[in-house]
């Protein structure tokens, strides 16, 4: 069984500052795929970022980065300079590699992340 | 390159009721998948399509629920009779291949009164 773990229900962070969405997960698969996607208000569901678990460096997709650590069962979200339009859901998912898990995504339950001026 | 499609965008009906979602994927795309957030919980995945068949149906929670994807394009998800229970956002995925990444659809906000 899969199991993904977001602490954090809400997030405010201000304008042009970091913020670090946090996610850690749990598998059986030894090797596994994890997923950020960010819900707007408007309700679609837009993919950002996706690490391996066999990569070598930390994925990075312009303001997105993925602290991807292993041992700690961690893949958090690292958003840079924080633009209001960031303001949204965001979920962390992941996704085995064996047969029987390749299709399935498993999600957190999200983290509401307000970006103040 | 146009995303995944879902329709209706939301859904008012009767405990009792039918109502049919329906999805379609980023041209190209031979798998399909389908999840649900029920209110305050985590989306769950409910199957996944690959082409016409359906290559995983292990989340579907009771036989209320029909999938199909007649002709492996677009596909059709049914609630007959729906129950209040049934009521939170059903998404749409799609992935060229069943590793690749899956690109969700706006979803269809359904509502059992």
């Amino acid at each position: 069984a899969q199991k993904i773990t977001q602490t954090q229900p809400g997030m405010f962070v201000q304008e042009k500052e970091a913020v670090t969405l946090d996610c850690t997960y749990d598998t059986s698969d030894p090797s596994y795929g994890l997923f950020w996607y960010k819900q707007p208000s408007s309700g679609e569901m837009i993919f950002l970022i996706y690490q391996g678990s066999y990569d070598q460096q930390n994925a990075t997709e312009g303001r997105y980065s993925l602290n991807f650590q292993k041992a700690r069962k961690s893949a958090n979200l690292v958003i840079s300079a924080s633009q209001l339009g960031d303001s949204a859901m965001y979920f962390c998912a992941m996704r085995g590699f064996n047969t029987g898990t390749a299709s399935k995504l498993t999600f957190g339950t999200g983290t509401r992340l307000q970006v103040t001026l | 390159e146009a995303g995944v499609t879902q329709f209706p965008s939301h859904s008012v009906i009767e405990k009792g009721q039918t109502v049919t979602l329906r999805c379609d994927p980023i041209s190209g795309h031979d798998n399909l998948y389908w999840y649900r957030r029920v209110m305050g919980k985590e989306i769950k995945f409910l199957l996944h399509f690959v082409k016409e068949s359906k290559q995983d149906e292990s989340g579907m929670p009771n036989n209320r629920f029909l999938a199909e994807r007649t002709g492996g394009t677009y596909s059709t998800l049914k609630v007959q009779p729906a129950e209040l229970e049934d009521s939170g956002v059903y998404f749409c995925a799609s992935s060229r291949g069943r590793q690749e990444t899956q690109y969700f659809g706006p979803g269809t906000r359904l509502l059992v009164l």
